[in-house]
Order: structure tokens, then sequence, then C-alpha cells
């Protein structure tokens, strides 16, 4: 069964750094998200891309984050300067239809 | 207002027996409705999709009022492995993609 994966697992970095975060979708999804959850909370959505640009993003994601699919495959998520509350999951998710989306096994981000 | 409140659990029950959770919404735009599981530490997993006819999959019914505002999921004849975290899930359409609003969700535990 066709998955999302996402790498690396677990992410720690200093506060100040870059990082980005990678996924790679399901193969015939045209829909990709970025969602995170910092622990003990809900999901929160971040980000949606389809058609190779941004289709809606949320107040968390503000001018220190960006999306890219650099190639036909990856997605990815950096973040230009961490700060000690970016400390989440990270989930990627995809979409055929723009509706039922399967979600990646996140990455856990550690800003120290 | 939460865009989408849920019992606030935890729920501890036995084996084999039937548990029941519910879920408001606030947006009477939303479009589609659904149920994820989380186990600790883990990715969202689609659990099932609502619709207003109701639908059942095994051991798992759900159901959708729209006048309310209310969504449910049923869960008959309980397992061990049903232990985990209820996400009710509602889409908005956004751009051209739909974004999901994840409920605090509700911690099912069951006990042998």
């Amino acid at each position: 069964e066709p998955e999302v994966t996402q790498t690396p697992s677990h992410q720690v970095t200093q506060m100040g750094q870059e990082v980005i975060l990678r996924c790679v979708p399901i193969s015939n999804h045209l829909y990709f998200y970025w969602y995170r959850q910092i622990l003990g909370q809900k999901v929160e959505f971040l980000v949606s891309f389809y058609n190779n640009e941004i289709s809606e993003k949320s107040e968390i994601f503000d001018d220190q984050f960006s999306v890219e699919r650099p190639d036909g495959s990856n997605f990815t998520l950096k973040i230009r300067s961490t700060k000690l509350e970016d400390s989440a999951m990270y989930f990627c998710a995809s979409s055929d239809s723009g509706d039922t989306q399967y979600f990646g096994p996140g990455t856990r981000l550690t800003v120290l | 207002r939460k865009e989408v409140e849920q019992d606030p659990g935890p729920f501890n029950v036995p084996e084999g027996a039937t548990v029941a959770f519910n879920c408001t919404y606030s947006n009477s735009a939303s479009q589609s409705f659904f149920w994820y599981r989380q186990d600790c530490r883990k990715e969202p997993k689609l659990l099932m999709s609502v619709y207003s006819s109701g639908n059942e999959d095994g051991r798992f019914t759900a159901q959708l009022n729209r006048a309310s505002q209310y969504i449910s999921l049923l869960i008959r004849d309980s397992k061990l492995s049903d232990s985990a975290t209820y996400l009710c899930v509602v889409t908005s359409l956004s751009g051209s993609a739909r974004q999901l609003t994840f409920g605090s969700g509700t911690q099912l535990t069951v006990l042998p």
C-alpha cells in the first residue's frame, strides 16, 4: 500500500538555525499539506500546496516558513530561523482529490 | 468557541464494551467529515469518513447531523487494540485544497 514518507524522523537543532523537513507524498497525489502538533495539543494546519503553488496557509505559517516541491517527488518545509516554540511534530499529508488526506509518520523537531 | 469540539475524555472501558464519542463543529460551511485515530506519538490515521446517511465499518458506526452540526462515532465490542486517541476532523474548502480542522481528540483506553 502506498504511503507518505518523511525524513528525518527526529531533528534536533539550535535556536536560530534553519531546518528543512522532507516529505515524499503518495506518487499520484496532487494535493500536499503540512500540519504540526505541539506535544499534548491538537493537530494544526500549516499550509496546503496544489499545482506548484501555495493554496492556503494558516496564521502559524509566517515569513519564517516556506514550502517547495523541488522535483517530481519531494515536498519540503523550511523553517528559516527556528524558535523554541517551533518544537513539535510536523506531519506531511497528501491527497488525490483534495478531500481524504493521508499522513506521513512525522518529523519530531526539537529546538534547543 | 472552538471550531471542532469533542468529548473531554478520557474513556476507560472494559473489553467488549460499547463506547460512543461525540463531536460538534462550528463552521456550517464544513464540507467533509472524518474520524481519525492517533496512537501515542504517531501520525493520525483515517478511520472512516462520515456521511449524513450514516455509515458502518465493522464494529464502527459514524453518524453526521448537519442541522445540529454534530458527529458521532460508536465502537461496539471494544478490543484492546482500539485504545488510541480518536480525532474528529472536518474540512473546509480553502483555495484549491481542503484544509483539515482537528478536534483535540478523545482518549480511549480499553482495559482487559
